[in-house]
C-alpha cells in the first residue's frame, strides 16, 4: 500500500543538467516536505508546501527549487545539477491536522539515490 | 530555532540486549517526539511516538520516555533481534499539523545474533 511514490529510485546526471524529482502522494495530506539524506548528517530540509502553489525553504533551499501545482505532486528542481548535490532525496507529506488529532508523522517515500557526475 | 542532539551515533549490541537511543532538545514549546526507524535501502517508517502530557509509551518490545524539565527523550529496545537493526531518527516539534519537526542526526543501530 505504497502512498508516497517517488518517480525514480536511482539517477545519474551530468553536472550543469536540470534535474526533476517528482514526488506524489495519495493520502489528501496538504503538506509535503523534501529532503536530502546524507550519512553523518540526519535528514535536512530543503523545501516544503503547506498548499498547492505556496512553498516554503527549509534549511538549505540554495540550488533547487520546487513546484506544487496539484495537491497530490510536489516537485523538486535542481536548477544546475553539481557534484555536491549527489545524495539520496527523500519525499515526505504529512496531513495538516487540526487541534490535537493525530497523527502528526510523516510517511516518506522510498527516496531518489541521484548522482551527479 | 529547535536543535536535537542525538546519540550515540552507532551502537552494537547482541542480540537480546536492551539499546537505548538518547536524543535532547532545545525548544521548551516542543510536544510532540517522534521516532523513524530506517532499514536499509527502505524509507524511514513512524514506528513509535510521545506527546508532552505523557512520561512514558510503550508498544510490545519498544517504549520511548519523555523528561520534560530535562529536555531528553529515548527510545528503549528490549529484546533485540537482527531485524531491529536499522537507522534510528528522533524529531521535536510543537505538534500540530503545520509544525514542521526538527530530526536528529540518527543512530545506526547493529544487533549482531
Amino acid at each position: 500500500d505504497v502512498k508516497v511514490t517517488q518517480s525514480s529510485r536511482y539517477l545519474v546526471k551530468r553536472t550543469g543538467e536540470k534535474v526533476f524529482l517528482e514526488c506524489v502522494q495519495d493520502m489528501d495530506h496538504e503538506n509535503m516536505f523534501w529532503y536530502r539524506q546524507d550519512p553523518g548528517l540526519g535528514l535536512r530540509l530543503i523545501y516544503f508546501s503547506y498548499d498547492v502553489k505556496m512553498k516554503e525553504k527549509g534549511d538549505i533551499p540554495e540550488g533547487y527549487s520546487v513546484s506544487r501545482e496539484k495537491k497530490e505532486r510536489f516537485s523538486l528542481i535542481l536548477e544546475s545539477a553539481s557534484t555536491n548535490q549527489t545524495s539520496m532525496y527523500l519525499c515526505a507529506s504529512k496531513s495538516h491536522g487540526q487541534g490535537v488529532r493525530p497523527p502528526y508523522g510523516y510517511t516518506f517515500g522510498s527516496g531518489t539515490r541521484l548522482t551527479v557526475v | 530555532g529547535e536543535n536535537v542532539e542525538q546519540h550515540p551515533s552507532t551502537l552494537s549490541v547482541q542480540e537480546g540486549d536492551s539499546a537505548v537511543i538518547k536524543c535532547t532538545y532545545s525548544d521548551s514549546a516542543s510536544n510532540y517526539f517522534p521516532w523513524y526507524k530506517q532499514e536499509l535501502g527502505k524509507r524511514p517508517q513512524l514506528i513509535i511516538d510521545i506527546r508532552s502530557n505523557v512520561g512514558e509509551k510503550k508498544d510490545q518490545r519498544i517504549a520511548v520516555t519523555l523528561n520534560k524539565t530535562a529536555k531528553h527523550f529515548s527510545l528503549h529496545i528490549t529484546e533485540t533481534q537482527p531485524e531491529d537493526s536499522a537507522v534510528y531518527f528522533c524529531a521535536a516539534s510543537k505538534g500540530g499539523g503545520s509544525y514542521i519537526p526538527t530530526f536528529g542526526r540518527g543512530t545506526s543501530l547493529i544487533v549482531h545474533p
